[in-house]
């Protein structure tokens, strides 16, 4: 059974960095694509970042280049999202997600929350 | 960016009705279309992929179409559980977009 388990997710003061892990297992992890996806609170879904198997970033929103990079450690089956100057509008419910087909979603994990306030 | 626009944004329907939602591509997306299913407090799941391929586990009331830019995600025989927000992903370039949802009430 595919499990993604995040972590890292706290309440910060804007301007501060943040790490987030994700913990996969029941899938070869490194054969394949992983993304982040965030969700604000009562908000829709937003499409943060992909890593490929060998560590390739296969792109970023525009709302975070620059400022999150997404990294992955295939000996220890997890990735990270590392976040900088954060803000307010980075407030949000942090998922992981496993690459399927054609670049959808196949599995998710229940997600971590990140709170940005002063 | 490519923009995706689901329509409608709320939808009332009762047990047992046949519903349908769209979605819109700004431009083309070949097939690199995904539905995903988010009951309220849990994380999505996806119930279609390449616009018409229903995932493993996915009920068969649920199905979808592609026509161009327009996609159509249909429910049949409406059930309890189906009640939650439907979103539109393409994954035909970077960055993907989702589009904004269709929240399915009662």
């Amino acid at each position: 059974e595919v499990q993604l388990v995040e972590s890292g997710g706290d309440k910060v003061q804007p301007g501060t960095s943040l790490r987030l892990s994700c913990a996969a297992s029941g899938f070869t992890f490194d054969d394949y694509v992983m993304h982040w996806v965030r969700q604000a609170p009562g908000k829709g879904l937003e499409w943060l970042s992909a890593i490929s198997w060998r560590s390739e970033i296969l792109g970023s929103a525009d709302s975070v280049k620059g400022r999150f990079i997404i990294s992955r450690d295939n000996a220890k089956n997890s990735l990270y999202l590392y976040m900088d100057s954060l803000t307010t509008d980075d407030t949000a419910l942090y998922y992981c997600a496993k690459g399927g087909y054609g670049g959808a979603l196949d599995h998710w994990g229940q997600g971590t929350l990140v709170t940005v306030s002063s | 960016d490519i923009q995706m626009t689901q329509s409608p944004s709320s939808l009332s329907a009762s047990i047992g009705d046949r519903v349908t939602m769209t979605c819109r591509a700004s431009q083309s997306i070949n097939t690199y279309l995904n539905w995903y299913q988010q009951r309220p407090g849990e994380a999505p799941s996806l119930l279609i992929y390449a616009a018409t391929t229903l995932q493993s586990g996915v009920p068969s009331r649920f199905s979808a179409s592609a026509s161009g830019t327009d996609f159509t995600l249909t429910i049949n025989s409406l059930q309890p559980e189906d009640f939650a927000t439907y979103y539109c992903q393409q994954s035909y370039t970077r960055p993907s977009t989702f589009g904004q949802g269709t929240k399915l009430e009662i």
